[in-house]
């Protein structure tokens, strides 16, 4: 079952601007994490945010959490052409034993 | 490189044929996992394995088998599948699966199509 849900499906921008994603979810949480994944790739792991945490910075990510409206956001500044990718949030399945995604935000991002 | 290595990256399967996913981890993780990503869909959790148990079957049709002979390999046994099982398959294993997800690493996935 889904647990997380990315908004934008799909965002544009231009080198040097700042790239907002939004992630929904439905149940209780432990933490929720953010992936990124080139085209046709694995995914990696970008950040773990836990559900007593409110905002954490990664280099040029930020992310936030709130826990009450169940959703998070990633912020990514000064966006490069190497941000390219899609991103997606994962939070833990409702049997806690597994990451359960979203379908993800592709991000493009021209120079 | 992610240190979770999968192979084939590639495969090309008739209908009646069998085959085998590998995957491989030597990270010390003790929870592995199957997904599934299809075109336009969310990535489909399949099977969870901690330390070497089976923990997790998402309502996998029985076609796909898993086997996690140790906590450093799983396999994904495949036979008698359908085109619409054509997608990429990602492992994936992190340090445990239980109460609280730690970071995930996954392999860079094996793209089946199913002819």
């Amino acid at each position: 079952s889904q647990q997380g849900e990315e908004d934008p499906q799909a965002l544009s921008i231009q080198e040097g601007e700042n790239a907002t994603m939004n992630c929904s979810y439905k149940t209780s949480i432990n933490n929720l994490q953010w992936y990124r994944q080139n085209s046709g790739r694995g995914l990696v792991h970008l950040i773990l945010i836990r559900s007593n945490e409110r905002e954490k910075h990664s280099g040029r990510l930020r992310v936030t959490l709130d826990t009450s409206k169940k959703s998070s956001s990633l912020l990514i500044t000064a966006s490069r052409a190497a941000d390219t990718a899609s991103y997606f949030c994962a939070t833990d399945g409702e049997a806690g034993t597994a990451l359960i995604f979203g379908k993800g935000t592709t991000l493009s991002v021209s120079s | 490189e992610t240190g979770v290595t999968q192979t084939p990256r590639h495969l090309v399967m008739g209908m009646t044929n069998k085959k085998s996913l590998k995957c491989e981890q030597h990270l010390g993780h003790n929870a592995m996992y199957w997904y599934k990503q299809s075109a336009k869909k969310p990535l489909e959790l399949m099977f969870v394995y901690n330390f070497k148990e089976q923990t997790e079957n998402n309502s996998v049709p029985s076609r796909f088998s898993p086997e996690c002979p140790n906590s450093s390999h799983l396999f994904l046994h495949l036979h008698t599948l359908q085109p619409e099982d054509s997608a990429l398959y990602l492992c994936a294993s992190s340090h445990t699966g239980w109460f609280e997800n730690t970071e995930a690493f996954f392999g860079q996935g094996t793209r089946l199509t199913v002819v």
